[in-house]
């Protein structure tokens, strides 16, 4: 079973570009996370999708930042300006409805904005 | 007070000993806990879940969870160096499925 994938690996930017970072969940899990790890730390939640809904997205910084998971499969996350302060290392993870909220991440995108 | 709490280390145990990692959390309605294994430029791992008072054992690791005193703890008996990674402890607290992560305890076996 394949797992978690994000792309890209790495994205240099500079500040007050637009960056697009893309999730695939597992096949067939319903839940998709975004995390975000700033230098130093802990990672921290941004929001959870059900399907294409947003079920919780108390943990969105900002405005600038837009995350869209259209037909419930793949997601992707916009940060628009990018700031200084955006940089960091952008994980998702999935986990299937009604197994617990045990979450399988991805590799992360790391982000600098220069 | 932060929500979830480690050490950050770094633990120093040699080879074949039991590496202890602890983690506390101020959210007494916290329902699930986890045990996340993340090597250096690496995605998290989950390597133990445990939802009830106790021990839970998985192999040479054992989870203990004591909700009276918000307490977690991660035991990996006989050591490996390969074992060698940052540990990070995860809460969730119910309702929504976001979880909490603490910064992680950094973990060296030495030879």
């Amino acid at each position: 079973e394949a797992g978690v994938t994000q792309f890209p690996s790495h994205s240099v930017i500079e500040k007050g570009q637009t960056v697009t970072l893309r999730c695939d969940p597992i096949s067939g899990h319903d839940n998709l996370y975004w995390y975000r790890r700033v230098m130093g730390k802990e990672i921290k939640f941004l929001l959870h999708f059900v399907k294409e809904s947003k079920q919780d997205e108390s943990g969105m910084p900002n405005n600038r930042f837009l995350a869209e998971r259209t037909g419930g499969t793949y997601s992707t996350l916009k940060v628009q300006p990018a700031e200084l302060e955006d940089s960091g290392v952008y994980f998702c993870a999935s986990s299937p409805t009604g197994d617990g909220p045990e979450q399988y991440f991805g590799p992360g995108t790391r982000l600098t904005v220069t | 007070q932060k929500e979830v709490e480690q050490n950050s280390g770094p633990l120093s145990v040699p080879e074949g000993a039991i590496a202890s990692l602890n983690c506390t959390y101020s959210d007494r309605g916290s329902q699930s806990f986890f045990w996340y294994r993340q090597y250096s430029g690496k995605s998290p791992e989950l390597i133990m879940s445990i939802y009830s008072n106790g021990d839970k054992e998985d192999g040479r690791f054992t989870a203990q969870l004591n909700k009276a005193s918000q307490y977690v703890s991660l035991l990996i008996r006989d050591s490996q160096p390969s074992d060698s990674a940052t540990y990070l402890c995860a809460v969730n607290s119910g309702g929504y499925q976001k979880v909490t992560f603490g910064t992680g305890t950094k973990l060296q076996v030495i030879p």
